[in-house]
């Protein structure tokens, strides 16, 4: 399709294991970015990508949390010696270009559970 | 720091009836201000938006109008259907910098036939 896919759709693992989400987002989409999602909350703003740049990643809450994007289109989270409180929907969203007006298209998301 | 305040919810509304949903922001600059629907099992989907003061955002019956004076940005429609229950989410763009997103909390609405 031409949305914003991300995968896997859920995940489950054991806390201290390491997990990677993946995102693909729409062809030709410059602007990338990963949100996290508590339940019944808005999503938080966690890094952004310009291309293959990371260029802000003011909002990844310790250093376990580290994502990439090689060749500025397909991006990975990855969250390494996963804690319970890492529980939560994970939301990419890519837009045309880094302009205020433009709109984020958001891909339905990964639901990360931590036993 | 740029932030949204929404209206709390559950708000629960017979079909028909008129919806409001309140949304508040503080933010440096202008930003642009947008609404985002999340229906059940889905992600987030842009509802309307509004990139200067006194615009006004409009798609499938839903209004909101970007108010510098009072920095709000309400959501409205005239007469909702059940098809309309979801969770809305008011947020803003920063007005340089990334772009990111400040999202408020969400506004669960139940429409009742």
């Amino acid at each position: 399709g031409a949305g914003v896919s991300q995968s896997p759709r859920y995940k489950v693992a054991k806390r201290g294991q390491d997990v990677a989400l993946r995102c693909d987002p729409i062809s030709g989409h410059v602007s990338l970015f990963w949100y996290q999602q508590a339940l019944g909350q808005g999503p938080e703003f966690l890094t952004y990508f310009q291309n293959e740049a990371q260029l802000d990643k003011s909002g990844l809450p310790s250093d376990r949390f580290f994502a990439e994007r090689p060749e500025g289109s397909v991006s990975t989270l990855k969250i390494q010696r996963t804690q319970q409180e890492d529980s939560a929907v994970y939301l990419c969203a890519s837009s045309i270009a880094g302009t205020g007006g433009q709109p984020q298209h958001f891909g339905d998301g990964t639901r990360l559970s931590i036993l | 720091g740029d932030s949204v305040t929404q209206m709390e919810g559950p708000v629960t509304l017979s079909e028909e009836a008129f919806l409001t949903i309140n949304c508040t922001y503080t933010a440096t600059g202008y930003p642009s201000l947008f609404w985002y629907v999340q229906y059940p099992g889905e992600g987030l989907q842009l509802l309307l938006k509004a990139t200067k003061a006194d615009d006004k955002g409009s798609n499938k019956g839903f209004e909101a109008t970007y108010r510098k004076e009072t920095t709000s940005f309400h959501l409205e429609k005239g007469s909702v259907q059940v098809s309309d229950s979801a969770v809305y989410f008011c947020a803003l763009s920063e007005a340089s910098g990334t772009y990111k997103y400040i999202f408020g909390t969400g506004t669960r609405l139940k429409v009742l036939a």
